[in-house]
């Protein structure tokens, strides 16, 4: 059964450093995103991704996000110069469509900021 | 902008009881609504979707839920619960009509289902 693959699933690093959190969606989708979980609290979404371009985003994605389609089959979340409060589990998901259909998620990347 | 408030973050019943978990959302346009499942160390897998078709609807495992406009909710139950049932559950809301693009998923806090032997 296909499924969204994300790489590393446990990442530290030290504040201030940018790190690059990877995601292989599935395969003949068409539509990304990006969701983190801070320990303890709510799903919130960061970002959405088609045709090469961003989507919509939230309010948390400002200029120390960004994101990426290096290639056919990788979308990646960098996070530059990172704080303590971007200690969070990172998902991301993938769907055929848009709007209001299926998302299927990673197992997530749990980052560590120290 | 929607919300969505799930009461309760864990909920504890025996094996074989109901299961009711409560989901109240709010949107200023139709909903759609979501329910997911988070087993430990994995990702959020969909139980269900409502999508303004029908009502009740019936999702994986023996779970539904039902959409009821007036009172703005969207419980999910579950008549017998088993031991594998145990996980994290998520209400999440997307908005409908906002004409393309992908629209991101509200979730709620999550309520924490444990079931007793």
């Amino acid at each position: 059964e296909p499924e969204v693959t994300q790489t590393p699933s446990h990442q530290v690093t030290q504040m201030g450093q940018e790190v690059i959190l990877h995601c292989v969606p599935i395969s003949n989708h068409l539509y990304f995103y990006w969701y983190r979980q801070i320990l303890g609290q709510k799903v919130e979404f960061l970002v959405s991704f088609y045709n090469n371009e961003i989507s919509e985003k939230s309010e948390i994605f400002d200029d120390q996000f960004s994101v990426e389609r290096p290639d056919g089959s990788n979308f990646t979340l960098k996070i530059r110069s990172t704080k303590l409060e971007d200690s969070a589990m990172y998902f991301c998901a993938s769907s055929a469509t848009g709007l209001n259909t299926e998302a299927f998620f990673g197992q997530g990347t749990r980052l560590t900021v120290v | 902008a929607q919300s969505v408030t799930q009461l309760g973050s864990h909920v504890s019943v025996s094996e074989g009881a109901l299961v009711l978990l409560r989901c109240n959302y709010s949107s200023s346009v139709p909903p759609y609504l979501f329910w997911y499942v988070q087993y430990p160390n994995q990702g959020l897998q969909l139980l269900l979707k409502y999508t303004s078709a029908a009502t009740l609807v019936k999702g994986i495992n023996g779970f539904e839920a039902e959409f009821k406009k007036s009172e703005t909710s969207f419980h999910l139950t579950k008549p017998s619960a088993h031991m594998s049932d145990a996980a994290e559950y998520f209400c999440a809301v997307s908005i409908s009509g906002s004409g393309g693009g992908a629209d991101g998923l509200t979730f709620g806090k999550g309520t924490h289902l444990i079931i007793q032997p």
